[in-house]
């Protein structure tokens, strides 16, 4: 079935360098994409998001960048800081799911002091 | 910081057990969501609602139920606990201002069962 996946499970960075999550998803009917950030013990918190008929979205340190020819989304963090280390998740809402979000399998972001 | 709120926060729990996961929302949002997930795995849908007296089974399977008797409230019961409910669950809520699309999730339930 379709689903949303993450390239890599672990990243691992120097803390000041610039950290790259990528995500693959396989339904060309998601309209609508949002990274959340998931703390130890803590439910996902909303990172950013960004719609289809975008390619890129800026927040405060955080990009996400939106492929739909080869179905790819990124999320970029600058100066990446201790307080970043986390399970990074991609979620992908289709129109023909309901509404409902499809998350993918969770990259662990681990940044080194 | 969302208004989401779940107890408990832990639990441990014999076989056979009846149990039931709290979930409230003050934000108003007719949508609310329970997902399980596996320690660093992906969440999985298990039961999800559009509003009072609406409820609906996710993707994955489950054997606990809800009930959505008011707006604010979806709490999800496990009339049997066994092992293979280990795990956490996570209550969302969505359909505010920010529109369909963005879920607000509470801190989850850490359910272990004996």
């Amino acid at each position: 079935g379709e689903s949303v996946g993450l390239h890599l499970p672990t990243l691992s960075v120097q803390e000041g360098d610039n950290s790259i999550i990528n995500c693959a998803y396989s339904n060309s009917a998601s309209d609508y994409f949002i990274w959340y950030k998931q703390e130890s013990g803590k439910g996902p918190q909303f990172i950013i998001d960004i719609r289809s008929n975008m390619d890129k979205r800026q927040g405060q340190r955080v990009t996400v960048l939106l492929n739909k020819t080869v179905k790819h989304l990124s999320l970029q963090i600058a100066a990446t800081q201790p307080g970043d280390s986390a399970v990074y998740f991609c979620a992908e809402n289709a129109y023909n799911q309901g509404g409902k979000l499809i998350f993918g399998q969770g990259t662990e972001l681990s940044v080194k002091p | 910081e969302a208004d989401i709120y779940q107890t408990p926060r832990y639990l441990v729990i014999g076989t056979g057990k009846k149990i039931t996961l709290e979930c409230s929302q003050t934000m108003g949002h007719d949508k609310m969501y329970w997902y399980q997930q596996d320690p660093g795995m992906e969440l999985h849908l298990i039961h999800y609602s559009y509003g009072v007296n609406s409820t609906e089974k996710g993707d994955l399977s489950s054997e606990s139920t809800v009930s959505r008797i008011r707006t604010e409230h979806f709490p999800l019961t496990l009339e049997s606990a066994r092992p293979s409910h280990t795990s956490q669950y996570l209550c969302a809520s969505g359909g505010g201002v920010g529109g369909d699309n963005e879920q607000f999730f509470g801190p989850g339930t850490r359910l272990t069962v004996l």
